[in-house]
């Protein structure tokens, strides 16, 4: 069974970074898309981007190009989101999520428990 | 990017009624649409994919339609556990999206 669990609540100010880990188990890491969805309060997901481990080429949402980067770690089973420039607009919950095993389509069956970031002075 | 515009945004119903959300995308999505559930402080937890196909342990009791912009949720008889709120995402293509949510409350 696929679990992904994601690194901790983080507090930052604007202007700096956060790095968010996922580390997945179960399933194969190397061939299936890690996508990153962000949840501002009261809102709905917002997809920011996704890797192929396998690959190690990211794509990504056209409004976080330049601020977001994606990797993985195909060693620990690991994806990285890191997000820079941050402002208050950026306090959210952020998943990683991945569809199914043995599935081509790319809808979220699998997610992480979600990573609250809080961007405040 | 495709925009998926959900309705209505909230909805108020009682344990047994039925209820259908509906969503629109602004263009054809070739039935790359699903559904999810989402409680508060939790991860959205998909329903159906392929605008009609029931994800494994998903209870019958819900229900897709449609087909090239429009499509529909159906939940035939309200349970108390349904009381939460839904989302659309079509996968057709990139960025994926989402709808902007309808939010289920008990009348």
């Amino acid at each position: 069974q696929v679990q992904l669990v994601q690194s901790g609540a983080e507090m930052k100010k604007p202007g700096s970074s956060v790095k968010v880990s996922c580390k997945a188990s179960g399933g194969s890491f190397s061939d299936y898309i890690i996508s990153w969805v962000r949840q501002a309060p009261g809102q709905g997901p917002e997809w920011m981007g996704g890797i192929i481990p396998f690959f190690g080429t990211a794509k990504y949402a056209q409004k976080f190009q330049g601020r977001v980067t994606i990797t993985a770690d195909g060693a620990t089973s690991t994806a990285y989101m890191e997000l820079s420039s941050l402002r208050s607009e950026d306090t959210a919950v952020y998943y990683c999520a991945r569809r199914a095993e043995g599935s081509a389509a790319e809808y979220f069956q699998h997610w992480g428990q979600g990573t609250l970031v809080t961007v405040s002075s | 990017d495709i925009q998926m515009t959900q309705s209505p945004s909230s909805l108020s119903a009682s344990v047994g009624d039925r209820v259908t959300i509906t969503c629109r995308a602004s263009q054809g999505i070739s039935n790359s649409l699903a559904w999810y559930q989402q409680k508060p402080g939790k991860a959205p937890k998909v329903l159906l994919y392929a605008a009609s196909r029931l994800e494994s342990g998903v209870p019958s009791r819900f229900s897709g339609s449609g087909s090239g912009t429009d499509y529909s949720l159906t939940i035939s008889s309200l349970q108390p556990e349904d009381f939460a709120t839904y989302y659309c995402q079509q996968y057709y293509s990139t960025p994926y999206t989402f709808g902007q949510g309808t939010k289920l409350e008990i009348k």
